[in-house]
């Protein structure tokens, strides 16, 4: 079984509707994130949180919002999508010594 | 602030080396990374150096660290078309984030 899972895979939405996407991860690591994946831009972080209490916003953070409601679960909110947020979305875990991060397999975002 | 640079796009044929490069701005990275992102997939760690190292070599992968240049660099021995993907490096920052550069696509041309 995966380590790091991520529902859904593909969703396609209109523009202004309200989105969610999951994370849940069985590697027991305190830290999670939240990255989208565009052609020519790599990897940009929305958020990020070390522990259950903790979030932070990373460097694209507005338009988005999160929720660690516990240390396996880091979902990611899109309460009014537009289509530039049109990208693939990772999640990902890490442990505290390597930090060394875990990827989830993406979810495939449209907004039309 | 912290950015990492790579070049977009490397083409190699099959059985040459493949050399990937990365420059970086945070001196105070601790550990260097190189992860590997196959098409429709995630991105998988492939190897990493510790800040103190000048090389390491993982079988076919050898990287190099110039921390004087802030140069990082991912050379792939005897290249097979099962490595063509997304490489990208990334850095340790200094709030213990990653900062991934933008990626480079190996295409490798049988």
């Amino acid at each position: 079984d995966a380590d790091v899972t991520q529902t859904p895979r593909n969703r396609i939405t209109k523009t202004g509707k309200r989105i969610m996407l999951e994370c849940s991860q069985t590697k027991g690591h305190d830290r999670m994130y939240w990255y989208r994946q565009d052609p020519g831009l790599g990897l940009r972080l929305i958020y990020y949180s070390f522990d259950v209490k903790d979030i932070n916003k990373g460097e694209i953070s507005d338009g988005y919002s999160v929720s660690r409601q516990a240390q396996a679960k880091f979902s990611l909110s899109l309460e009014s999508a537009i289509p530039n947020q049109t990208a693939l979305y990772f999640c990902a875990t890490s442990d505290l010594i390597l930090g060394e991060q875990f990827f989830g397999p993406g979810t495939r975002l449209t907004v039309l | 602030g912290e950015d990492v640079e790579q070049s977009l796009f490397l083409s190699v044929r099959e059985g040459d080396s493949s050399v990937i490069n990365c420059t970086y701005t945070d001196s105070s990275s601790t550990y260097l990374y190189w992860y590997k992102q196959e098409p429709g997939a995630g991105l998988q760690l492939l190897t990493y150096i510790f800040s103190n190292m000048d090389m390491k070599q993982d079988q076919r992968l050898t990287v190099l660290l110039n921390k004087k240049d802030k140069h990082l660099s991912l050379r792939i021995a005897d290249t097979q078309t099962g490595d063509s993907a997304i490489y990208f490096c990334a850095e340790s920052g200094a709030t213990n984030k990653l900062i991934f550069g933008t990626g480079t696509l190996l295409a490798v041309q049988p």
